[in-house]
């Protein structure tokens, strides 16, 4: 079955510095989307990515979707501590029940 | 987007027994979807809350386990039968709104711990 592998696993930052999580899937993606947990919370959907070679931007964070809809990055320039929590990236290929795998995560610490 | 109120929020609970959790969305929603979130893991679908029929479970859970109900479009429970230590989790309620979407809106957890 599809297979997401998200690295890396945790990310230890000092504050205002960049941080970047990487996506892969094993199989070519209808669309890819990302989820933030902050500690204690639940996920919260940040954004879709649907076009090949696909890059948004949500004020200091840039998704970017690879040109074979196999890959996927978030940068995040300048962190803040706001940043704090567990990305995830799920990947959307149409089958199964939710049609979503998810990765394993990354979480960001930061140092201030 | 969809608001959804889940609870109990957490419970600690005694080996053997069994808890009911309640998801409940502000509108009606096409798909509602029950997951499962160990301590510091990733996400794990265990299985489709199908309004006036039995939930599609995933490979690995069963019914008698996680029964679920989906009487209306907006209400679902989910029940961990028979509890062990190893049920410790967060349990997820989330919604897909329309026939089309796939961006999934989650509740806010039901952290279970069992003793």
């Amino acid at each position: 079955g599809q297979q997401v592998m998200q690295i890396p696993q945790y990310q230890h930052v000092q504050e205002g510095e960049d941080f970047t999580t990487y996506c892969n899937s094993s199989t070519t993606l209808s669309n890819i989307q990302w989820y933030k947990q902050r500690p204690g919370g639940h996920p919260v959907f940040l954004i879709q990515l649907v076009k090949s070679g696909e890059v948004k931007k949500q004020k200091r964070l840039t998704f970017q979707f690879g040109e074979a809809k196999k890959n996927s990055s978030l940068h995040i320039t300048a962190t803040q501590t706001t940043d704090v929590g567990t990305y995830f990236c799920a990947g959307f290929s149409g089958g199964g029940a939710d049609g979503l795998t998810f990765g394993k995560g990354t979480h960001l610490i930061i140092q201030p | 987007s969809a608001v959804i109120s889940q609870k109990p929020s957490r419970d600690i609970c005694q080996r053997g027994t069994s808890l009911t959790i309640q998801c409940q969305v502000d509108s009606q929603v096409t798909m509602m979807f029950w997951y499962r979130q160990q301590p510091g893991q990733s996400l794990t679908l265990i299985a489709t809350a199908n309004q006036g029929s039995e939930a599609t479970y995933e490979s690995g859970f069963v019914i008698d386990k996680f029964p679920i109900s989906r009487p209306n479009l907006t209400f679902s429970t989910l029940t961990v039968s028979n509890m062990s230590p190893e049920d410790s989790s967060i349990y997820l309620c989330s919604v897909k709104k329309g026939s089309g979407a796939n961006v999934l809106t989650f509740g806010a957890g039901s952290r279970l711990t069992v003793l």
